[in-house]
C-alpha cells in the first residue's frame, strides 16, 4: 500500500516564475492539506482540499492556489516566485473531514524548492 | 497560531526513556493532543494522540494532566533511529483536519 507520494523531490526555480507540486493521497484517503516548512520552523498549514474544492486556508497569499482531481490527487501552484517561498512543502492526506480523532494525517516526504 | 510550547531542545541517552513535555495550557474541552516527530528533512511521522485519558501504543505513552494544560510523550527505550524534532500539536475537533505546528522539541539520542 503506497503512501503519500509527491513529485518532484527537488525543484529549483528562479524568481518570478511559476511552480506546480502534485501530491497523490495514501490509498483510500480523499482529502488533501498542503504545508510550508521553511528551514529550522514547524510546517504552516496552507490549505486543504476535499471534494475538489478548497475548504479551508491559512494564512497564505492568492499567489498560493491549488486543485483537486477526481482520483483525490492534488496540485499546489506559486505564481511569482519569491525567495521567500523556498522551503520544503509537504502534502498530507486524510479521510474526509470530521470530528473524530482517528482522522490521523499522513505526510508525504515533501518537494524541496530553492527560488533563486 | 500555535497553541502548544515545547522546549527546543533535548538530549536522552540511548537505552534510556525519553520524556518530552508540551504545555498546552488554553486548551478546549474539544482539543485533542497530537504528536508527530520528524526525522531530518523528511514528512512528519505520527506517533500517538489524546483527549484526556493516557494513551499507549507500539511507539510511545502519552500522559495527559488532569486539567488537560499539558502532556508528556514518553519513548521508553530510546535509539539512535529515535533522533528528530518532536511536535506536539493541538487539533480542533471540527470538520476541517488542519493541524498548527509549532517548533517542536530536537531530541537528541546520545550513545
Amino acid at each position: 500500500d503506497a503512501g503519500v507520494t509527491q513529485s518532484p523531490t527537488h525543484l529549483i526555480k528562479t524568481r518570478g516564475q511559476q511552480v506546480t507540486l502534485r501530491c497523490s493521497p495514501k490509498s483510500g484517503h480523499d482529502t488533501v492539506s498542503w504545508y510550508q516548512q521553511a528551514l529550522g520552523q514547524g510546517p504552516q498549514f496552507i490549505f486543504q482540499y476535499y471534494e475538489e474544492e478548497e475548504r479551508q486556508r491559512g494564512n497564505f497569499p492568492d499567489r498560493f492556489s491549488g486543485h483537486q482531481f477526481p482520483n483525490y490527487s492534488s496540485e499546489l501552484n506559486v505564481n511569482a516566485l519569491l525567495l521567500g517561498d523556498s522551503a520544503l512543502y509537504l502534502c498530507a492526506s486524510s479521510l474526509a473531514p470530521t470530528i473524530l480523532a482517528k482522522n490521523i494525517q499522513y505526510f508525504g516526504a515533501g518537494t524541496r524548492l530553492s527560488v533563486l | 497560531d500555535a497553541k502548544t510550547t515545547q522546549p527546543p531542545s533535548m538530549d536522552c541517552a540511548e537505552g534510556r526513556a525519553a520524556n518530552l513535555p508540551c504545555n498546552h495550557s488554553t486548551i478546549s474541552g474539544n482539543e485533542y493532543v497530537y504528536w508527530y516527530r520528524q526525522i531530518h528533512s523528511q514528512g512528519p511521522q505520527y506517533i500517538i494522540h489524546g483527549l484526556k485519558n493516557n494513551e499507549t501504543n507500539e511507539m510511545a505513552s502519552l500522559i495527559i494532566t488532569e486539567d488537560r494544560k499539558s502532556s508528556t510523550l514518553i519513548l521508553p527505550h530510546a535509539t539512535l533511529r529515535d533522533t528528530a524534532v518532536y511536535y506536539c500539536i493541538v487539533r480542533v475537533a471540527d470538520n476541517f483536519n488542519k493541524f498548527y505546528f509549532g517548533s517542536g522539541t530536537k531530541l537528541n539520542v546520545k550513545p
